[in-house]
C-alpha cells in the first residue's frame, strides 16, 4: 500500500536561519507531489508541485524553494527564514496519469513556528 | 480555471443535530469534486468523492454529498453529528483534464454538547 511521510511533525526556528522540510513517498513511482501551507485562517495555499525529478513548479512568489532529488522524494527549503513563513506545511501526492480522480493523499504535515 | 467557494467559515452545531455544509464550485470543464477532513495538527482525509454517476455520494464516517449540476454545488451532510466529528472540512475540485486540485477555505465545525 502506498504511504506518505513527512517530518519533522513540529519545527521551532530562530528567524534568518535554514529550513529542510522532507517527504517522501512509498508502495507508488512517478507520482505528483505538492507543497501546501495553512496559515492561521487563511485555508490551503499550493506552494510548489513536481511532476518528476527536478521537475519544480512554484505557484507562489516567496522565501521558500522546493526540490525533487529522486522519484518520491520532495523538500521544502529556505536559506533565511521570516516570520510570516510560520504556519502548517503539508506535503500531498496523487498517481500521474490519473487526472485529478483520485484525489490528494495528505502527509500528516509540520507545524513550523519562526520566533 | 476552477474555483471553490464554501459558503460557511464556521458551523457551531449541537450533539446528535444534522449538519449541511455548503460548497460551490466554478468550472468551465466537467469535473471531479471532494469532501476532506482535518483534525487539529493532523493531515486532510478524504471523507468523499464525486467522479461520475450517482449524485448522492456515501463516505467515511456516516457523511454523504450530493452533486448537483445545475447548481454547481456539492453539499456535505451528516444526519446526526458527534463529539469527535469537530474538526475542518474542506472541498476540493479537479478538472477532468488536469491533475490538480483546487480547495475551498475550509469550515470549520464545532460540535457541542
Amino acid at each position: 500500500s502506498q504511504t506518505i511521510h513527512q517530518w519533522p511533525a513540529t519545527l521551532v526556528q530562530p528567524v534568518g536561519s535554514p529550513l529542510s522540510l522532507e517527504c517522501t513517498v512509498e508502495g507508488t513511482s512517478n507520482p505528483n507531489l505538492y507543497w501546501y501551507r495553512q496559515a492561521a485562517g487563511r485555508g490551503l495555499q499550493l506552494l510548489f508541485y513536481s511532476v518528476g525529478i527536478g521537475q519544480i513548479s512554484s505557484e507562489v512568489p516567496q522565501n521558500l524553494s522546493a526540490s525533487r532529488p529522486q522519484d518520491r522524494q520532495f523538500i521544502l527549503s529556505s536559506k533565511k527564514l521570516l516570520l510570516s513563513d510560520s504556519g502548517f506545511y503539508l506535503c500531498a501526492w496523487n498517481t500521474a496519469g490519473a487526472g485529478g480522480r483520485g484525489g490528494y493523499t495528505f502527509g500528516s504535515g509540520t507545524r513550523l513556528t519562526v520566533v | 480555471a476552477q474555483s471553490v467557494t464554501q459558503l460557511d467559515s464556521q458551523v457551531p452545531v449541537f450533539e446528535e443535530a444534522p449538519v449541511e455544509l455548503r460548497c460551490n464550485y466554478s468550472s468551465s470543464v466537467s469535473v471531479y469534486l471532494f469532501w476532506y477532513v482535518q483534525y487539529p495538527n493532523q493531515g486532510l482525509q478524504l471523507l468523499l468523492k464525486y467522479l461520475s454517476g450517482s449524485t448522492l455520494v456515501k463516505g467515511i464516517n456516516g457523511f454523504e454529498a450530493e452533486f448537483n449540476k445545475s447548481q454547481t454545488s456539492f453539499h456535505l451532510r451528516k444526519p446526526s453529528v458527534h463529539i469527535s466529528d469537530t474538526a475542518e472540512y474542506f472541498c476540493a475540485v479537479s478538472p477532468s483534464n488536469d491533475y490538480k486540485l483546487s480547495f475551498g477555505a475550509g469550515t470549520t465545525v464545532t460540535v457541542r454538547a
